[in-house]
């Protein structure tokens, strides 16, 4: 089974508009974390945000927040005023304190900002 | 964030010849590196783990002899894809986790865009 799911593979939003990446996860470890990853086309991997098991609150970094329901397993990632240079594959991954330190990534979804 | 450095950023080799790739971490201490591989509009697929002075755990269906994975020491890890054939071409990237609190995410290299002719 599928630990990261991304419904979306392809995104599109108008530049300065919030667009909203889904991401749902499967484990049943209590304890793990989740991330979400930007990769541009020159094929880097860029740390956009972190949410902890335990973490009460959602994690916010600059223009990105994550929207972390656990009940629903689900970590969705939220861009507000969107810019071109958004326009990127972006992947949320997990990684499981049972499971050692690899991280599963989701299969991403490509996001396009129009101008 | 810490920085990772990953080398080379593109190669081209014949078939049957090794290529080496290097991932270093530049300003943290790195206990495990990832290498990864990529296909072109796939997600990124865990090869092998490596801790620094023991051999690396590879994923179910990655052949370790081919794949070599070496972590001589905290900041450096090199795959070596042996006898390398077409359909080894592929995205390889590495990742890194610091040593200690405060990081828990990890860091990648560039990544290096292996073909092979």
């Amino acid at each position: 089974a599928q630990k990261i799911t991304q419904t979306q593979p392809g995104m599109f939003v108008q530049e300065k508009e919030a667009v909203t990446l889904d991401c749902t996860y499967d484990t049943s470890d209590p304890s793990y974390g989740l991330f979400w990853y930007k990769q541009p086309s020159s094929g880097e991997m860029i740390f956009l945000i972190y949410q902890g098991s335990y973490d009460q609150q959602n994690a916010t970094e600059g223009r990105y927040s994550l929207n972390f329901q656990k009940a629903r397993k689900s970590a969705n990632l939220v861009i507000s005023a969107s810019q071109l240079g958004d326009s990127a594959m972006y992947f949320c991954a997990m990684r499981e304190q049972n499971y050692g330190q690899n991280f599963v990534f989701g299969p991403g979804t490509r996001l396009s900002v129009l101008p | 964030g810490a920085v990772v450095s990953q080398h080379p950023s593109r190669v081209i080799c014949k078939s049957g010849t090794s290529v080496k790739i290097e991932c270093r971490s530049l300003d943290f201490q790195a206990t495990t590196m990832f290498w990864y591989r990529q296909f072109p509009k796939q997600s990124l697929m865990l090869m092998a783990t490596s801790n620094e002075g023991s051999k690396a755990t590879y994923e179910q269906g990655v052949e370790k002899d081919k794949f070599l994975i070496n972590h001589a020491s905290l900041t450096l890890s090199t795959l070596t894809v042996t006898s390398a054939h077409p359909e080894d071409s592929s995205f390889y990237i590495c990742s890194a986790r610091a040593r200690g609190q405060g990081f828990p995410e990890a860091f990648f290299g560039q990544g290096t865009r292996l073909t092979v002719v």
